[in-house]
Protein backbone atom coordinates (compact mmCIF):
# COMPACT_ATOMS: atom_id res chain seq x y z
CA UNK A 1 0.00 0.00 0.00
CA UNK A 2 1.25 3.08 -0.91
CA UNK A 3 1.95 5.87 1.66
CA UNK A 4 1.37 9.22 2.57
CA UNK A 5 2.45 11.50 -0.20
CA UNK A 6 2.63 15.31 0.27
CA UNK A 7 3.24 17.98 -3.35
CA UNK A 8 5.19 20.01 -3.59
CA UNK A 9 8.29 18.99 -1.34
CA UNK A 10 9.78 22.29 -1.28
CA UNK A 11 8.33 25.34 -2.06
CA UNK A 12 9.83 29.21 -2.38
CA UNK A 13 7.71 31.97 -2.01
CA UNK A 14 7.81 35.66 -1.03
CA UNK A 15 5.49 37.51 1.60
CA UNK A 16 2.28 38.20 0.39
CA UNK A 17 1.95 35.85 -1.88
CA UNK A 18 -0.47 32.73 -1.44
CA UNK A 19 0.43 28.79 -1.43
CA UNK A 20 -1.54 25.77 -1.54
CA UNK A 21 -0.02 22.44 -0.71
CA UNK A 22 -1.79 18.85 -1.54
CA UNK A 23 -1.73 15.63 0.31
CA UNK A 24 -2.67 11.78 -0.80
CA UNK A 25 -3.59 9.74 1.46
CA UNK A 26 -3.17 5.98 2.37
CA UNK A 27 -5.32 4.59 0.05
CA UNK A 28 -9.07 3.56 2.65
CA UNK A 29 -8.21 6.11 4.93
CA UNK A 30 -10.44 9.06 5.12
CA UNK A 31 -9.10 11.48 8.44
CA UNK A 32 -6.29 13.83 7.12
CA UNK A 33 -4.51 16.05 9.68
CA UNK A 34 -2.00 18.99 8.94
CA UNK A 35 0.94 20.02 11.24
CA UNK A 36 3.22 22.85 11.08
CA UNK A 37 6.75 21.98 12.01
CA UNK A 38 9.20 24.44 13.10
CA UNK A 39 12.05 23.74 15.16
CA UNK A 40 11.16 26.11 18.25
CA UNK A 41 7.38 24.81 18.32
CA UNK A 42 7.48 21.19 17.68
CA UNK A 43 4.33 19.80 15.86
CA UNK A 44 1.76 22.44 15.31
CA UNK A 45 -1.65 21.24 14.65
CA UNK A 46 -3.80 22.49 12.03
CA UNK A 47 -6.93 21.16 11.31
CA UNK A 48 -8.09 17.94 10.70
CA UNK A 49 -10.90 17.03 7.72
CA UNK A 50 -12.92 14.11 8.27
CA UNK A 51 -15.18 12.36 4.64
CA UNK A 52 -14.88 16.22 2.75
CA UNK A 53 -15.53 18.14 6.67
CA UNK A 54 -13.24 20.34 8.90
CA UNK A 55 -13.48 17.90 12.11
CA UNK A 56 -11.15 20.23 14.08
CA UNK A 57 -8.96 23.64 13.98
CA UNK A 58 -6.02 24.59 16.03
CA UNK A 59 -5.08 27.75 17.08
CA UNK A 60 -3.84 29.16 13.40
CA UNK A 61 -4.85 32.42 11.67
CA UNK A 62 -7.96 32.88 8.99
CA UNK A 63 -4.82 32.82 7.00
CA UNK A 64 -4.57 28.97 6.90
CA UNK A 65 -7.53 27.09 5.15
CA UNK A 66 -7.80 23.69 3.90
CA UNK A 67 -9.93 21.56 2.15
CA UNK A 68 -10.92 17.57 1.41
CA UNK A 69 -12.05 16.20 -1.67
CA UNK A 70 -14.19 13.15 -1.96
CA UNK A 71 -11.15 10.89 -2.47
CA UNK A 72 -9.52 12.18 0.47
CA UNK A 73 -7.01 13.93 -0.88
CA UNK A 74 -6.84 17.39 0.72
CA UNK A 75 -5.01 20.70 0.41
CA UNK A 76 -4.12 23.48 2.33
CA UNK A 77 -3.40 26.73 1.28
CA UNK A 78 -1.75 29.85 3.44
CA UNK A 79 -2.85 33.48 1.53
CA UNK A 80 -0.82 36.28 2.59
CA UNK A 81 2.54 35.06 3.52
CA UNK A 82 4.07 36.07 6.51
CA UNK A 83 8.20 35.40 6.80
CA UNK A 84 7.13 33.40 10.19
CA UNK A 85 5.07 31.03 7.54
CA UNK A 86 8.47 29.33 6.89
CA UNK A 87 7.90 25.66 7.98
CA UNK A 88 7.97 21.94 7.39
CA UNK A 89 4.12 21.18 6.33
CA UNK A 90 3.04 17.94 7.45
CA UNK A 91 -0.08 15.63 6.92
CA UNK A 92 -1.41 12.86 8.57
CA UNK A 93 -3.74 10.26 7.51
CA UNK A 94 -5.91 7.60 9.56
CA UNK A 95 -8.41 5.21 9.02
CA UNK A 96 -10.10 6.95 12.43
CA UNK A 97 -13.36 4.71 12.10
CA UNK A 98 -14.27 3.33 15.28
CA UNK A 99 -11.47 3.91 17.54
CA UNK A 100 -8.31 6.57 17.39
CA UNK A 101 -5.88 5.40 15.18
CA UNK A 102 -2.16 5.59 14.11
CA UNK A 103 -1.26 8.71 12.09
CA UNK A 104 0.91 8.30 9.01
CA UNK A 105 2.71 11.12 8.16
CA UNK A 106 3.45 12.22 4.50
CA UNK A 107 7.18 13.28 3.96
CA UNK A 108 6.50 17.24 4.53
CA UNK A 109 6.17 20.20 2.06
CA UNK A 110 9.13 22.29 3.22
CA UNK A 111 7.89 26.42 2.51
CA UNK A 112 10.26 29.22 2.52
CA UNK A 113 8.93 32.30 2.63
CA UNK A 114 11.55 35.29 1.55
CA UNK B 1 -7.04 25.26 26.63
CA UNK B 2 -5.41 21.59 25.95
CA UNK B 3 -2.08 21.21 26.79
CA UNK B 4 0.68 18.36 26.95
CA UNK B 5 4.14 18.83 28.34
CA UNK B 6 7.05 16.80 27.59
CA UNK B 7 10.38 16.75 29.56
CA UNK B 8 13.14 17.09 28.58
CA UNK B 9 13.92 18.91 25.65
CA UNK B 10 17.48 17.45 25.20
CA UNK B 11 18.76 13.70 26.93
CA UNK B 12 21.71 11.89 26.53
CA UNK B 13 22.37 8.46 27.58
CA UNK B 14 25.17 6.35 27.46
CA UNK B 15 24.48 3.04 25.17
CA UNK B 16 23.12 0.79 26.64
CA UNK B 17 21.67 2.78 29.36
CA UNK B 18 18.16 3.68 29.47
CA UNK B 19 16.12 6.80 28.88
CA UNK B 20 12.78 7.90 30.29
CA UNK B 21 10.81 11.00 28.80
CA UNK B 22 7.61 12.46 30.70
CA UNK B 23 4.44 14.03 29.43
CA UNK B 24 1.73 15.50 31.22
CA UNK B 25 -1.42 16.71 29.88
CA UNK B 26 -4.26 19.05 30.95
CA UNK B 27 -7.46 17.26 29.30
CA UNK B 28 -8.39 14.66 31.91
CA UNK B 29 -10.93 12.93 29.21
CA UNK B 30 -8.07 12.22 26.93
CA UNK B 31 -8.05 8.98 26.06
CA UNK B 32 -5.46 7.92 23.44
CA UNK B 33 -1.58 8.64 23.95
CA UNK B 34 0.60 7.98 21.15
CA UNK B 35 4.33 8.69 20.83
CA UNK B 36 6.28 9.20 17.55
CA UNK B 37 9.90 8.84 16.75
CA UNK B 38 11.13 11.06 14.26
CA UNK B 39 14.68 10.78 12.38
CA UNK B 40 16.73 13.23 11.11
CA UNK B 41 15.59 14.55 7.94
CA UNK B 42 12.55 11.96 7.84
CA UNK B 43 9.09 12.17 9.00
CA UNK B 44 7.53 11.02 12.45
CA UNK B 45 6.45 7.28 13.11
CA UNK B 46 4.20 5.88 15.26
CA UNK B 47 6.66 3.82 17.99
CA UNK B 48 3.77 2.54 20.80
CA UNK B 49 0.87 4.02 22.00
CA UNK B 50 -1.32 3.35 25.07
CA UNK B 51 -4.93 3.73 25.53
CA UNK B 52 -6.43 5.07 28.62
CA UNK B 53 -7.95 1.40 29.58
CA UNK B 54 -4.35 0.11 30.22
CA UNK B 55 -1.99 1.28 32.92
CA UNK B 56 1.14 -0.07 30.78
CA UNK B 57 2.37 -1.76 27.19
CA UNK B 58 5.23 -3.09 26.60
CA UNK B 59 6.65 -3.81 23.06
CA UNK B 60 10.53 -4.87 22.64
CA UNK B 61 13.06 -2.44 24.80
CA UNK B 62 10.15 0.07 24.58
CA UNK B 63 7.44 0.79 26.78
CA UNK B 64 5.09 3.05 28.14
CA UNK B 65 3.30 4.21 30.97
CA UNK B 66 0.22 5.88 32.30
CA UNK B 67 -0.94 7.33 35.23
CA UNK B 68 -4.51 8.54 34.55
CA UNK B 69 -5.09 10.15 38.09
CA UNK B 70 -1.79 12.07 37.90
CA UNK B 71 -2.34 12.92 34.23
CA UNK B 72 0.99 11.99 32.92
CA UNK B 73 2.65 9.32 30.82
CA UNK B 74 6.33 7.82 30.24
CA UNK B 75 8.00 6.40 27.34
CA UNK B 76 10.95 3.84 28.98
CA UNK B 77 13.82 2.66 26.00
CA UNK B 78 16.02 -0.02 27.97
CA UNK B 79 19.39 -0.93 26.36
CA UNK B 80 19.50 1.71 24.03
CA UNK B 81 21.17 1.95 20.87
CA UNK B 82 22.33 4.50 18.36
CA UNK B 83 19.19 4.23 15.85
CA UNK B 84 17.34 5.45 18.89
CA UNK B 85 19.08 8.86 18.69
CA UNK B 86 16.12 10.90 17.52
CA UNK B 87 13.06 13.44 18.23
CA UNK B 88 10.44 11.73 20.13
CA UNK B 89 7.15 13.30 20.38
CA UNK B 90 4.40 12.44 22.98
CA UNK B 91 0.42 13.56 22.27
CA UNK B 92 -3.08 13.48 23.84
CA UNK B 93 -5.91 12.40 21.84
CA UNK B 94 -9.48 12.86 23.15
CA UNK B 95 -12.40 10.60 20.75
CA UNK B 96 -14.86 12.90 19.77
CA UNK B 97 -17.02 13.80 16.92
CA UNK B 98 -14.25 17.18 17.18
CA UNK B 99 -10.78 15.56 18.49
CA UNK B 100 -8.24 17.24 18.48
CA UNK B 101 -4.55 15.59 19.11
CA UNK B 102 -1.94 17.54 20.96
CA UNK B 103 1.70 17.19 20.78
CA UNK B 104 4.38 17.44 23.47
CA UNK B 105 7.27 19.70 22.49
CA UNK B 106 9.55 16.85 21.33
CA UNK B 107 12.81 15.40 23.39
CA UNK B 108 15.77 15.10 21.09
CA UNK B 109 17.45 11.59 22.35
CA UNK B 110 21.20 11.50 21.79
CA UNK B 111 22.75 8.59 22.81
CA UNK B 112 26.87 8.31 23.62
CA UNK B 113 28.95 5.44 22.08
Amino acid sequence: KAGVTQTPRYLIKTRGQQVTLSCSPISGHRSVSWYQQTPGQGLQFLFEYFSETQRNKGNFPGRFSGRQFSNSRSEMNVSTLELGDSALYLCASSLEEVALDEQFFGPGTRLTVL
Amino acid sequence: GENVEQHPSTLSVQEGDSAVIKCTYSDSASNYFPWYKQELGKRPQLIIDIRSNVGEKKDQRIAVTLNKTAKHFSLHITETQPEDSAVYFCAAHKYSSASKIIFGSGTRLSIRP
